[in-house]
C-alpha cells in the first residue's frame, strides 16, 4: 500500500485566494483526520471523519475552513479566503477504526500564504 | 483545552546510549497514549502506544511508561542509533472525547551524536 497520499506537497498562494488540499486515505481505513502543525501551536486536530461522515469539526479554526469527504478514498480541506496566519503544514491521517487506534499520517502539505 | 507538555525541547545523546523523553499531561480522563516520531519533512510516525490499564509496554528498542498518579508518560529508546534522530511527541486521547479529547505535545528534538 502506498500509505496516505496528500497533494500538493507544497502550496504557495497569495492572501485572499482559495486553497484546496487533498488526501487519499489508506484503503480500508474507516477514519480520516485533518491536522495542522505550526511551530507555535504544534499539531492540532482540525476535523475527523468516520465512514465519510464528519464527526467532530470543533478544531476547525473558523468558517473560512471547510472539509469534505465525498467517498471513502478522497477528502479535501479548503480554505477560502486564505490568510497569512494559515501558513502551516497540513497533515491528513487515516486509521482502521476511530479513536484509540493507530493513525497513519501522510507526508503533509506545506502551505505558505503570502 | 488540556495541555500536554514536554520537559526538554532538545535532547542530545551519544550513539549507543539510552534516551528518555518525558511528557506530562493534564487531562485525567485521558485513557490512550501514543508516542510519535517525526523526521524532518515527513509526517508523524507511530512508535508505540499504551492504554490506561497498563503502566508499561515494550516494543523493539522502545519502552513506554505511564504513571497515571502524576499524569506522566515517558519514552525510553535503548541503544540509540543515528536514525533515531527526530522530533518525538506524545499524544493523549480521551475515549469519546472527540477532537477536544485529543491533545498533542509540542515535541522534543532528539539528537544522536556519533
Amino acid at each position: 500500500d502506498a500509505g496516505v497520499i496528500q497533494s500538493p506537497r507544497h502550496e504557495v498562494t497569495e492572501m485572499g485566494q482559495e486553497v484546496t488540499l487533498r488526501c487519499k486515505p489508506i484503503s480500508g481505513h474507516n477514519s480520516l483526520f485533518w491536522y495542522r502543525q505550526t511551530m507555535m501551536r504544534g499539531l492540532e486536530l482540525l476535523i475527523y471523519f468516520n465512514n465519510n461522515v464528519p464527526i467532530d469539526d470543533s478544531g476547525m479554526p473558523e468558517d473560512r475552513f471547510s472539509a469534505k469527504m465525498p467517498n471513502a478514498s478522497f477528502s479535501t480541506l479548503k480554505i477560502q479566503p486564505s490568510e497569512p496566519r494559515d501558513s502551516a503544514v497540513y497533515f491528513c491521517a487515516s486509521s482502521p477504526t476511530s479513536w484509540g487506534d493507530e493513525q497513519f499520517f501522510g507526508p503533509g502539505t506545506r502551505l505558505t500564504v503570502l | 483545552g488540556e495541555s500536554v507538555g514536554l520537559h526538554l525541547p532538545t535532547l542530545s545523546v551519544q550513539e549507543g546510549d539510552n534516551s528518555i523523553i518525558n511528557c506530562a499531561y493534564s487531562n485525567s480522563a485521558s485513557d490512550y497514549f501514543i508516542w510519535y516520531k517525526q523526521e524532518s519533512g515527513k509526517g508523524p510516525q507511530f512508535i508505540i502506544d499504551i492504554r490506561s490499564n497498563m503502566d508499561k509496554r515494550q516494543g523493539q528498542r522502545v519502552t513506554v511508561l505511564l504513571n497515571k498518579t502524576v499524569k506522566h508518560l515517558s519514552l525510553q529508546i535503548a541503544a540509540t542509533q543515528p536514525g533515531d534522530s527526530a522530533v518525538y511527541f506524545c499524544a493523549c486521547e480521551e475515549s469519546g472525547g472527540g477532537a477536544d479529547g485529543l491533545t498533542f505535545g509540542k515535541g522534543t528534538h532528539l539528537i544522536i551524536q556519533p
